[in-house]
C-alpha cells in the first residue's frame, strides 16, 4: 500500500496525559500536513511541513502541541497534558509540491478521546 | 475564513442528479473536493485552479467561477457508492503559500435505492 498511513488509529487517553501520533506520506511527497476534524465539521488546518521544516503552525495549535518531521519523512504530532477538548480525528495529508496544483492525499486518521 | 457549502444535506434515488455548491468570501486560487464516508478518511475528488479548465471524470464534474468565488460539484445519474459528505477545501493563494486548505462544514450526500 503507497497511501498515506497513521498509527496508532484509535487511541484513548485519560485528561493529563501525554498521546503522540505517527504519520507515513506517500514515499515521493515532500509536504506534509495534520489537520484536525471534530463531528460535523470539515478538517480544521494544524500544521505545514515541507520537508523537514515546519513552515506554519495554526493558532489552533496550542502550546501543549508540537509536531516534528525530523528526516523529512514521517512525522509525530505530540499532545501534552491532554484535555477534552482534545478529543477529535487527527487527519495527516501529504502532497508532491510538484506544479502548483498541490493535490492532498489523506491518511485513516487517529482518533483520540480523552476521557 | 471557512468557505460557505450549499445545501447542508441532500437526499437522492440512485438515479438522480445533484449540485453542491462552494461559495467563499475570499479570492480563491484553487479549489479542492473530497468525499468522506463515515469513519473513513477524505478521499480527493478533484481539484480546480484559477485559470483552469472544468474538471470532470466518470459522471462527477466540478466548475470554478472565479470571479464569483465559487465552485460547484456536479453528480449525474447518482450511483448508491455516491453517499457520503462531499467537502470543498479552498486555497486562497499561489505558489508557496497554496498548500493550507479552508474547509467548509459539509454537503449529506444519501443516495437511497
Amino acid at each position: 500500500d503507497t497511501g498515506v498511513s497513521q498509527d496508532p488509529r484509535h487511541k484513548i487517553t485519560k485528561r493529563g496525559q501525554n498521546v503522540t501520533f505517527r504519520c507515513d506520506p506517500i514515499s515521493e511527497h515532500n509536504r506534509l500536513y495534520w489537520y484536525r476534524q471534530t463531528l460535523g465539521q470539515g478538517p480544521e488546518f494544524l500544521t505545514y511541513f515541507q520537508n523537514e521544516a515546519q513552515l506554519e503552525k495554526s493558532r489552533l495549535l496550542s502550546d501543549r502541541f508540537s509536531a516534528e518531521r525530523p528526516k523529512g519523512s514521517f512525522s509525530t504530532l505530540e499532545i501534552q497534558r491532554t484535555e477534552q477538548g482534545d478529543s477529535a480525528m487527527y487527519l495527516c495529508a501529504s502532497s508532491s509540491g510538484q506544479g502548483m496544483s498541490n493535490e492532498q492525499f489523506f491518511g485513516p486518521g487517529t482518533r483520540l478521546t480523552v476521557l | 475564513q471557512q468557505p460557505v457549502q450549499s445545501p447542508q444535506a441532500v437526499i437522492l434515488r440512485e438515479g438522480e442528479d445533484a449540485v453542491i455548491n462552494c461559495s467563499s468570501s475570499k479570492a480563491l486560487y484553487s479549489v479542492h473536493w473530497y468525499r468522506q464516508k463515515h469513519g473513513e478518511a477524505p478521499v480527493f475528488l478533484m481539484i480546480l485552479l484559477k485559470g483552469g479548465e472544468q474538471k470532470g471524470h466518470d459522471k462527477i464534474s466540478a466548475s470554478f467561477n472565479e470571479k464569483k468565488q465559487q465552485s460547484s460539484l456536479y453528480l449525474t445519474a447518482s450511483q448508491l457508492s455516491y453517499s457520503g459528505t462531499y467537502f470543498c477545501g479552498t486555497g486562497e493563494n499561489s505558489g508557496g503559500s497554496n498548500y493550507k486548505l479552508t474547509f467548509g462544514k459539509g454537503t449529506l450526500l444519501t443516495v437511497n435505492p
